[in-house]
């Protein structure tokens, strides 16, 4: 089945430590989003790319950074991960120009920073 | 700044009644609506999609829209106790770039 992978499912890091969060899809989707949700809260855009191009949000620290090698793949990178950037992280897709733009999610990284 | 606002909650609904659950947002020239189910500790999950004014049915979910009044809502038919979990309303503004509210968690009683 298409979808939308993420590895780990769980990641334990500690402060300051870099650490490379993934997402893969086998959709063909030419967007790719990152969100950061914290409990009980809404997701935040941290960025998306589409197909190369990148897009950052503007209040994204510059602590985050993202790459896409390729369409079926793409990486956050959290350079010195702080306590508050202890979240779940979400990958999703979509296919912009569509009128079908529905997002899908993958299952999201649950990053601990000790 | 996009706004998308929704009642936290909790909601709380006895099984078999009709759950209503309300969004509405700040943009006028937002295109299209989704309603996500999110239970604890997992990803989002796409229940309706809603791109024009009126309503759209999909077995036990409705999905309503006004533009003009900037909001769009969500009622569950015959709530079932599965159907408790947090309802995130999302919004797509130009380009692709979805904001979202932060959701109503939903209590359906046995």
């Amino acid at each position: 089945d298409a979808m939308v992978i993420q590895n780990p499912r769980y990641q334990v890091t500690q402060f300051g430590k870099p650490v490379t969060l993934s997402c893969s899809q086998t959709l063909n989707h030419n967007v790719m989003y990152w969100y950061q949700q914290k409990s009980s809260q809404a997701p935040k855009l941290l960025f998306h790319y589409y197909d190369k191009d990148f897009n950052n949000e503007a209040d994204t620290p510059d602590n985050f950074q993202s790459r896409r090698p390729n369409t079926s793949f793409c990486f956050l990178d959290i350079r010195s991960p702080g306590l508050g950037d202890a979240a779940m992280y979400l990958c999703a897709t979509s296919i912009l120009g569509s009128t079908a733009d529905t997002q899908y999610f993958g299952p999201g990284t649950r990053l601990t920073v000790l | 700044q996009k706004e998308v606002e929704q009642n936290s909650g909790p909601l709380s609904v006895p099984e078999g009644a009709i759950a209503s659950l309300n969004c509405t947002y700040s943009d006028r020239v937002s295109q299209s609506f989704f309603w996500y189910r999110q239970y604890s500790g997992k990803s989002p999950e796409l229940i309706m999609s809603i791109y024009s004014n009126g309503d759209k049915e999909d077995g036990r979910f409705t999905a309503q829209l006004n533009k003009a009044s900037q909001y769009v809502s969500l009622l569950i038919r015959d709530s079932q106790p599965s159907d408790s979990a947090t309802y995130l309303c999302a919004v797509n503004y130009n380009f692709n770039k979805f904001y979202f509210g932060s959701g109503t968690k939903l209590n359906v009683k046995p």
